[in-house]
């Protein structure tokens, strides 16, 4: 039974590229969730995709964008990257609550 | 504020040690509790539960004081293998995001 699965691993990108990371759920989960996780620092909730909608959104500005697609499998993208986006950025799949799975993050370097 | 405060670490103890983490949060409406465990470069991992009575599993005893919104998690006879950062982690009822700590470091030396 696959877990949650995110891709790519890692990501080098300039300031001001923009970048899409994928996950895809876990077998049985509707809901994904995404956070970013600055070095030294808890993940922070970026936003929540349910019924191909965002559900909820943390304090994040608008270059932070998604996508839920009808298999589940969600994107992230971010617009005009900055120095500060450089994070771990980790996907959560849920079905109910609690039960979070998380992916082993995608490591996005901005240079 | 933050929303979740936890014991800046790290935390260095030697095997066999007992080590007490120590987290406060400041939404009373608060539902869920947990503790995470991240190990080095992954993702976070449920360690336990929080419950209002208190749980326990193995060398793990966690505790929950609603009244002055307190978590803790005490690891006895620390192993090696317990070296990682445990976050400390609350959630509201409903459909609503996990909100973690900064998470406290472990490092158990031999």
């Amino acid at each position: 039974d696959a877990g949650v699965t995110q891709s790519p691993t890692h990501l080098i990108k300039t300031r001001g590229q923009q970048v899409t990371l994928r996950c895809s759920p876990k077998s049985g989960h509707d809901t994904v969730s995404w956070y970013q996780q600055a070095l030294g620092q808890g993940p922070q909730f970026i936003f929540q995709y349910y019924e191909e909608e965002e559900r909820q959104r943390g304090n994040f500005p608008d270059r932070f964008s998604g996508h839920q697609f009808p298999n589940y499998s969600s994107e992230l993208n971010v617009n005009a990257l900055l120095l500060g986006d450089s994070a771990l950025y980790l996907c959560a799949s849920s079905f109910g609550t609690p039960g979070y799975t998380f992916g082993s993050g995608t490591r996005l370097t901005v240079v | 504020r933050k929303e979740v405060e936890q014991d800046p670490g790290p935390f260095n103890v030697p095997e066999g040690a007992t080590v007490a983490f120590n987290c406060t949060y400041s939404n009373s409406a608060s539902q869920s509790f947990f503790w995470y465990r991240q190990d080095c470069r992954k993702e976070p991992k449920l360690l336990m539960s929080v419950y209002s009575s208190g749980n326990e599993d193995g060398r793990f005893t966690a505790q929950l004081n609603r009244a002055s919104q307190y978590i803790s998690l005490l690891i006895r006879d620390s192993k090696l293998s317990d070296s990682a950062t445990y976050l400390c982690v609350v959630k509201d009822s409903g459909n609503t995001p996990l909100v973690f700590g900064k998470g406290t470091r472990l490092s158990v030396i031999a």
